[in-house]
């Protein structure tokens, strides 16, 4: 299948740093890429959709000044996380979508875990 | 508003024998997409099965195959001949056919093949 890859997979920041995390679809464009957050022992929760060219889409109660997401190009999405602070801690999984919307093909990255102190 | 819940938290099964994973679902949408995502230690979210609200046979992979269940909101999960490496927690998940593959997960189940 298609293949999703994120970096840095484990990120260990400061409290009040910035942390970038990447999204790329290696072998396929992608127009569309979900941003899901995941807490220990939890489901994945939607934070945003990031549109390729357009500013991304958040979900409702998600700071989008927190999160700063960015697709620049149709193989990358950005994620950062600006002025990091201990709950922001979390496992971080983008997904990106192959071919037309409605296919429900969805492919994951690995994931970034982020630990800020 | 969608949203899917996965009643087992945790559930055990010996290894080579079958386990079912239960999900139900709620929408308003006729059509839908329905997917059992697998999440291993590893982190990394693998598509296990995938089935279209408006076909009413059941998906199957290889050992994989689900009890789909439009009027009941059911999307049942078998797996048949458990291997230890399919200990891993499962996500039950949902689509509608026009929100551009944006996924509501269930609360996922924490599966233990025992050997």
């Amino acid at each position: 299948g298609a293949v999703v890859s994120q970096h840095p997979s484990w990120v260990i920041c400061k409290s009040g740093t910035s942390v970038k995390i990447e999204c790329r679809s290696l072998d396929f464009q992608a127009t569309t890429m979900f941003w899901y957050r995941q807490f220990p022992k939890q489901s994945l929760m939607l934070m945003a959709t990031s549109n390729e060219g357009s500013k991304a889409t958040y979900e409702q109660g998600v700071e989008k000044d927190k999160f700063l997401i960015n697709h620049a190009s149709l193989t990358l999405s950005t994620l950062t996380v600006t002025s990091a602070h201990p709950e922001d801690s979390s496992f971080y999984i983008c997904s990106a979508r192959v071919g037309r919307a409605g296919t429900g093909e969805l492919f994951f990255g690995e994931g970034s875990r982020l630990t800020v102190l | 508003a969608q949203t899917v819940t996965q009643s087992q938290p945790e559930m055990s099964v010996q290894e080579a024998e079958t386990v079912t994973l239960s999900c139900t679902y709620d929408t308003s949408e006729n059509n839908y997409y329905l997917f059992w995502y697998k999440q291993p230690p590893s982190r990394q979210m693998i598509l296990v099965i995938r089935q279209e609200a408006y076909k009413q046979q059941n998906a199957t992979e290889n050992r994989f195959s689900v009890n789909f269940q439009k009027a009941a909101k059911s999307f049942s999960l078998k797996i048949s001949d458990s291997q230890l490496g399919d200990t891993a927690m499962y996500f039950c998940a949902f689509t509608p056919h026009n929100a551009g593959n944006m996924l509501t997960f269930g609360g996922g189940t924490r599966l233990m093949v025992k050997p």
